[in-house]
């Protein structure tokens, strides 16, 4: 069975890091591409980040480029999301979610809440 | 303001169809991009529901059905039941911001 789970997040200060994971089992990790995705509390889904199946090749929303970064580990079957530069407009649950050979996002994870406030 | 425009909410009696349609530009669902459809039960993680365009994952009921044409894609429901009562989210891929864009997202109330 196809599971991921994210955990990580945290209440943190505006301007603050935090680093979050998105560990996976019940599949091949490194054989699929993997995104992040947001939702601010009752608003809709944001894409954030994307990363190839090597992590070669990394892809950012303009909102978040040069503030996070997202890598992964093969041989732990875990995906990251570095955060920094916290604003009050990054506070949201965070999914990961995988990339399907149709690019669609088959498989999503419960999500973790961010909560960035003083 | 979402790339992808989509009614913020439709509703219908149980039994009957809706449609949620998603309407895009010439950068994204224009240029031939797949649309895939998410539905999203209330305090639940989102769920693919049609994948491009048109394509049901395994055990999605075909009362669910998409389809795409020109700058637009549609979703529909037939045979409204009280648990398709969720958000449901169209999305795509855009050249000009070279990333995955979704639509703000459509709440479906069953009367």
């Amino acid at each position: 069975e196809v599971q991921l789970v994210e955990s990580g997040g945290a209440l943190v200060q505006p301007g603050g890091s935090l680093r979050l994971a998105c560990t996976a089992s019940g599949f091949t990790f490194s054989s699929y591409a993997m995104i992040w995705v947001r939702q601010a509390p009752g608003k809709g889904l944001q894409y954030v980040s994307g990363i190839s199946t090597s992590g070669g090749s990394t892809y950012y929303a303009n909102s978040v480029k040069g503030r996070f970064t997202i890598s992964r580990d093969n041989s732990k079957n875990t995906l990251y999301l570095q955060m920094g530069s916290l604003r009050a407009e990054d506070m949201a649950v965070y999914y990961c979610a995988r990339v399907d050979p149709n690019s669609a996002l088959d498989y999503w994870g419960q999500g973790t809440l961010v909560t960035v406030s003083s | 303001q979402s790339v992808l425009t989509q009614p913020p909410s439709v509703s219908g009696a149980p039994g009957q169809r809706v449609t949620i349609s998603c309407t895009g530009s010439s950068s994204n669902i224009g240029a031939g991009y797949d649309v895939h459809w998410y539905q999203q039960l209330p305090g639940t993680a989102p769920k693919l529901l049609i994948y491009g365009n048109s394509n049901r994952p395994s055990g999605v009921p075909d009362r669910f059905s998409g389809s795409k044409s020109g700058t637009s894609a549609s979703l529909a429901i037939t045979g409204l039941q009280a648990e398709d009562e969720a958000d449901y989210y169209c999305q795509s891929h855009d050249s000009s911001l070279s990333g995955r864009v979704f639509g703000g997202g459509t709440k479906l109330t069953v009367l």
